[in-house]
């Protein structure tokens, strides 16, 4: 099974300021047809996830354009330009290229300083 | 818009079957898979199993730690995806999900405990 790492596993963060959190795979996500499955997911206190990011990248519809993925191979990043107070919640990357089983990383708490 | 509504969750002891809907509205049913993903109370996201639309055969997939006791089934004509858990352990306590991938319901509470 792919497992995913992520980092930091709590993130203080000042409002207005930027926040970034790393996922790493334990092996490459790049699927045989070109395409990386590496999703993002935003999961605020008492609510059900939601996703904000798919295929390293794109950004789902109404997700602000403050949060931005990137990454490749093995290595991917979720920022946040300017964390607002709506962005507190935990954040989980997921891989859906090695499957089954798809697999979540631990999740990082964002909080605000 | 796209709604997904589980239910059928509750207490159940261990040994004891349960099954989980998902009623699903605001879009066509048939044309996408389903997946089931569970959180264990404080703990992060695991997922459970997938259904593919009948296109692609309905088939379904399995993580290995409730394969052979969880099904997953879909009745397209009520827009309904069911996740039938037997033989159920207390390590399967967790809040069950049903996803679409990119939308998610709020989720159905299950505690299996004596």
């Amino acid at each position: 099974d792919v497992v995913m790492t992520q980092s930091p596993l709590s993130l203080p963060v000042t409002l207005g300021q930027p926040a970034s959190i790393s996922c790493r795979s334990s092996q490459s996500l790049v699927h045989s047809d070109g395409n990386t499955y590496l999703n993002w997911f935003q999961q605020r206190p008492g609510q059900s996830p939601r996703r904000l990011i798919y295929k390293v990248s794109n950004r789902d519809s109404g997700v602000p354009d403050r949060f931005s993925g990137s990454g490749s191979g093995t290595d991917f990043t979720l920022k946040i330009s300017r964390v607002e107070a709506e962005d507190v919640g935990v954040y989980y990357c997921m891989q859906g290229t090695h499957w089954p089983p798809v697999t979540f990383g631990g999740g990082t708490k964002v909080e605000i300083k | 818009e796209v709604q997904l509504v589980e239910s059928g969750g509750g207490l159940v002891q261990p040994g004891r079957s349960l099954r989980l809907s998902c009623t699903a509205s605001g879009f066509t049913f048939g044309d996408y898979a389903m997946s089931w993903v569970r959180q264990a109370p404080g703990k992060g996201l695991e997922w459970v199993g997938f259904i593919r639309s009948k296109a692609y055969g309905g088939t379904t997939e399995y993580a290995a730690s409730v394969k052979g006791r969880f099904t997953i089934s879909r009745d397209d004509s009520k827009s309904i995806a069911y996740l039938q858990m037997n033989s159920l352990k207390t390590e399967d306590t967790a809040v069950y999900y049903c996803t679409r991938d990119d939308s998610w319901g709020k989720g159905t509470t299950v505690t299996v405990s004596s």
